[in-house]
């Protein structure tokens, strides 16, 4: 079994759709990371959170420490915003993490018009 | 702000030659970070920098190796390649080591084993 498990692994959606995309670890850690990744590579940093839940623009993203869970929020989706979105979680290693990074398998988005 | 970038954007190499892949840091930074992203995976770590030395290593092989430079550049070098070395591989910069600090991404270097 994965550290990181991301679900679904594919989403379809129609522009204007309310998406959310959930992340479960088993591990503790120290930080989680959403990513998102257009085709041809390049990765950008959506957020990285450690506890409760951030906002910016149309993105939201919340976490539960307890839970081992977090869930990336896509509010009025566009075509835009189709890519590959990855969580990443940062190993608790009892004060020795050197910020690794594991990485889920990814949740390929696609955006209809 | 320049931010990271990696060099080059593609590359297609034979089995069992050796190939050597490039990071400039984010201005500032001081710890780089590689990847591997097979295709259809997320990226898996391949080992980290911090001022010049090593600092933590994922399951990679010893023909997986690196080199930070004084201006925080980074080299990833892999030596005997075969056919499971294809994928795009990724380096990320951040301020510090800490596990609280944000890190930044290239746009990567796809590699093509033949």
């Amino acid at each position: 079994k994965n550290e990181v498990e991301q679900s679904p692994q594919n989403l379809t959606a129609q522009e204007g759709e309310f998406i959310t995309i959930n992340c479960s670890y088993s591990v503790g850690i120290s930080a989680l990371h959403w990513l998102q990744q257009h085709p041809g590579g390049g990765i950008v940093s959506l957020f990285m959170l450690s506890s409760g839940k951030k906002k910016h623009g149309r993105l939201i993203a919340t976490i539960n420490i307890q839970e081992k869970h977090s869930s990336l929020h896509i509010t009025a989706s566009h075509p835009r915003d189709s890519a590959v979105y990855i969580c990443a979680v940062r190993l608790y290693a009892g004060g020795t993490s050197y910020g690794k990074l594991t990485f889920g398998q990814g949740t390929i988005l696609t955006v209809h018009p | 702000e320049t931010g990271v970038t990696q060099s080059p954007t593609h590359l297609i190499k034979t089995r069992g030659q050796q190939v050597t892949l490039r990071c400039s840091s984010q201005s500032g930074h001081n710890t780089v970070s590689w990847y591997q992203q097979a295709l259809g995976q997320g990226p898996q770590f391949i080992f980290q920098y911090y001022r010049e030395e090593e600092n933590g290593r994922g399951n990679f092989p010893p023909r997986f190796s690196g080199l930070q430079f004084p201006n925080y550049s980074s080299e990833l070098n892999v030596n005997a390649l075969e056919l499971d070395d294809s994928a795009l591989y990724l380096c990320a910069s951040s301020i510090s080591p800490s596990t609280y600090n944000e890190q930044f991404f290239g746009p990567g270097t796809r590699l093509t084993v033949l």
